[in-house]
């Protein structure tokens, strides 16, 4: 247990579908991140969020859509999604953006697309 | 950001330390290195991190050379639930804190 809770662990959603992914974290962190993880594909940043605002954000379409309402709560909105997306979404936090700083990350929220 | 290069794979005999190593010869001075690992279809781990020192806590130990060009992480007793991959991470100040991942290393622990 890392102190950061993804839910839900599993989903399955239609490409007209609209849902969400949450990530919370009790841990005072500041920062807070999102990651997706395709088959055999190295994790890839989407988000990256600091004190709320949002700091990063790489090149990610814009069905995938971020939200982070306060330092513990992070949210990833999906619409329209393609086939393509199934992956595993993994959020993370760290204290803060400093280099000397681990960041913990969640068990992962497993998307399949149909 | 620094580039690591890592074996792709590796296998350790149960109780036996495992020691993986990764290069990173572009690194700069400010620049941290850590180690996470994944178990399958589990979120990363954190393992270890350093800068110039050798590292040391319970569940590791990170060995990093005097040119900072390469370091080891070594389990000392490893047990078939290291059974994992093991990420190199080269991390930048002032890059939004962001851990930027490779391929990583397959240890196949085996009893």
């Amino acid at each position: 247990e890392t102190g950061v809770t993804q839910t839900p662990r599993h989903l399955v959603m239609g490409m007209t579908n609209k849902k969400s992914l949450k990530c919370e974290q009790h841990l005072g962190h500041n920062a807070m991140y999102w990651y997706k993880q395709s088959a055999k594909k190295p994790l890839e940043l989407m988000f990256v969020y600091s004190l709320e605002e949002r700091v990063e954000n790489n090149s990610v379409p814009s069905r995938f859509s971020p939200e982070c309402p306060n330092s513990s709560h992070l949210f990833l909105h999906l619409h329209t999604l393609q086939p393509e997306d199934s992956a595993l979404y993994l959020c993370a936090s760290s204290q803060d953006l400093t280099v000397d700083t681990e960041a913990f990350f969640g068990q992962g929220t497993r998307l399949t697309v149909v | 950001d620094a580039k690591t290069t890592q074996p792709p794979s590796m296998d350790c005999a149960e109780g036996r330390a495992a020691n993986l190593p990764c290069n990173h010869s572009t690194i700069s001075g400010n620049e941290y290195v850590y180690w996470y690992r994944q178990i399958h279809s589990q979120g990363p781990q954190y393992i270890i991190h350093g800068l110039k020192n050798n590292e040391t806590n319970e569940m590791a130990s990170l060995i990093i050379t005097e040119d900072r060009k390469s370091s080891t992480l070594i389990l000392p007793h490893a047990t078939l639930r290291d059974t994992a991959v093991y990420y190199c991470i080269v991390r930048v100040p002032g890059n939004t804190g962001k851990l930027i991942f490779g391929q990583g290393t397959t240890l196949q622990v085996k009893p």
